[in-house]
């Protein structure tokens, strides 16, 4: 079945340090894999996407995200955790560059301690 | 696990058709949201709602939208007339409050084709 696994549901990390989000998925075809970050109130933000080619793949806010198909893994990080980073993250894997048939993980939440 | 249940997953309309996207919430969850993705797009926030009411809506959600809870366990999103650029994933969701805490419940949401 399709799935998407998000282990950690919280994590907290100090501002400064780096960030590694997980994200396992399992998919029958090759995956499109999406990180959404969602701050409290407002609706999901796409932090980035892979659909092919460079497996390192650059978002917004300085994060980044690397596909392992040998782990079935999509790893989000980021160098410098800011205080406004502070958030949920969700993965998600969809059928299409779009994502637009998106299955989500149950997200993890970021806090960023001082 | 509880869950945010959509239905139905494909919708196919007519340009110019009502359609109405429905969702059931999770039961003991008071803030409902409604989210779209349009193809190759990001998602995107249409509409919370709390207390019967509309608490928050984006410039996307015109007056060819709106949103009910008939029966207090029902969340539906109207499209009066739609178009062609109404085509997209919605996405609903339910939460138990708005706080840094609480976590937002996604659907795994219907697919709306207009033609």
């Amino acid at each position: 079945a399709q799935s998407v696994t998000q282990p950690d549901i919280h994590i907290t990390v100090s501002e400064g340090a780096s960030l590694e989000l997980r994200c396992n998925y399992s998919y029958g075809a090759t995956p499109y894999l999406f990180w959404y970050v969602q701050s409290p109130g407002q609706g999901l933000q796409l932090l980035l996407k892979y659909f092919s080619g460079d497996t390192l793949v650059q978002g917004i806010k300085g994060f980044e995200a690397e596909f392992k198909r040998s782990q079935s893994s999509f790893n989000l990080r980021k160098p410098s955790v800011h205080w406004s980073d502070a958030a949920e993250y969700f993965c998600a894997v969809g059928a299409n560059q779009a994502g637009t048939a998106l299955i989500f993980g149950k997200g993890t939440t970021l806090s960023v301690s001082s | 696990e509880p869950e945010v249940t959509q239905t139905p997953s494909h919708q196919v309309t007519q340009m110019g058709q009502e359609v109405i996207l429905r969702c059931v919430p999770i039961s003991n969850h008071l803030y409902f949201y409604w989210y779209r993705q349009i193809l190759g797009q990001k998602v995107e926030f249409l509409v919370s709602f709390y207390n019967n009411e509309i608490s928050e809506k984006s410039e996307i959600f015109d007056d060819q939208f709106s949103v009910e809870r008939p029966d207090g366990s029902n969340f539906t999103l109207k499209i009066r007339s739609t178009k062609l650029e109404d085509s997209a994933m919605y996405f609903c969701a339910s939460s138990t409050g708005l706080s840094t805490n609480e976590k937002l419940f996604f659907g795994s949401g219907t697919q709306l084709s207009v033609l």
